[in-house]
């Protein structure tokens, strides 16, 4: 079974819009998550992490984590065309060294 | 930043044939990962490994695979023997602790 899950498959935005990613776990043992961003080609960068309940924010970048739900979600303000990417959610369990990552939401930012 | 390397970046075989990926992982880094990724979409994993032994193996990790990192140098991952299904792009990818990971460029697998 799946242990992460994304939504939506494919978002397209235009350029200054908002996109807004969302990603759950059905592990109730997962407690800590990651946001990676890949371009097409490319390999995966790490985008944010967040462990604890709330907002956290970087730049355009703004995530947050309710640990009750176990879903995190990756909202990009003023969205620009150089955001269209891949971008993964990956959930680890305490204890266990591996990174469960779900399917992607594929985001298209169009000038 | 921290920087895995991966090599070769493409390796096209025949089906059947063994195929050696390499991957010079971040140096004080502890735990070592391979990922396997079709068509740009989801990134899926195979294997850890740590202090010399496979942790964690998941079902796609099949009896055709192996890894090692003999002596410290590089994390290898062998098939053998390949099958057409195995064509994809492998992911390597290093950690410090339960932290982030670094994934290298990748190396694209071509079975013929």
């Amino acid at each position: 079974q799946q242990k992460v899950q994304q939504s939506p498959e494919s978002l397209i935005v235009p350029e200054g819009g908002m996109a807004s990613l969302n990603c759950t776990s059905s592990d109730r043992n997962v407690d800590y998550f990651w946001w990676y961003r890949q371009h097409s080609g490319k390999s995966p960068k790490m985008l944010m992490s967040i462990f604890s309940n709330g907002e956290k924010e970087e730049g355009r970048f703004t995530v947050h984590l309710n640990k009750a739900s176990l879903h995190t979600s990756l909202h990009i303000r003023d969205s620009q065309p150089s955001d269209s990417a891949l971008y993964l959610c990956a959930a680890s369990i305490p204890g266990y060294q591996n990174f469960y990552f779900g399917k992607g939401t594929s985001l298209t930012v169009i000038p | 930043g921290p920087k895995v390397l991966q090599i070769p970046s493409h390796q096209i075989i025949d089906m059947g044939q063994m195929v050696t990926l390499n991957c010079d992982p971040v140096s004080n880094h502890l735990y070592f990962y391979w990922y396997k990724q079709i068509l740009g979409q989801q990134m899926e994993f195979l294997v850890n490994f740590y202090n010399g032994k496979v942790m964690e193996k998941s079902k796609l990790f099949k009896d055709q695979f192996s890894v090692e990192r003999p002596d410290g140098s590089y994390f290898t991952l062998k098939i053998q023997p390949t099958a057409l299904e195995d064509s994809a792009v492998y992911f390597c990818a290093s950690s410090l602790s339960q932290n982030t990971l670094y994934f290298g460029a990748g190396t694209r697998l071509s079975v013929l």
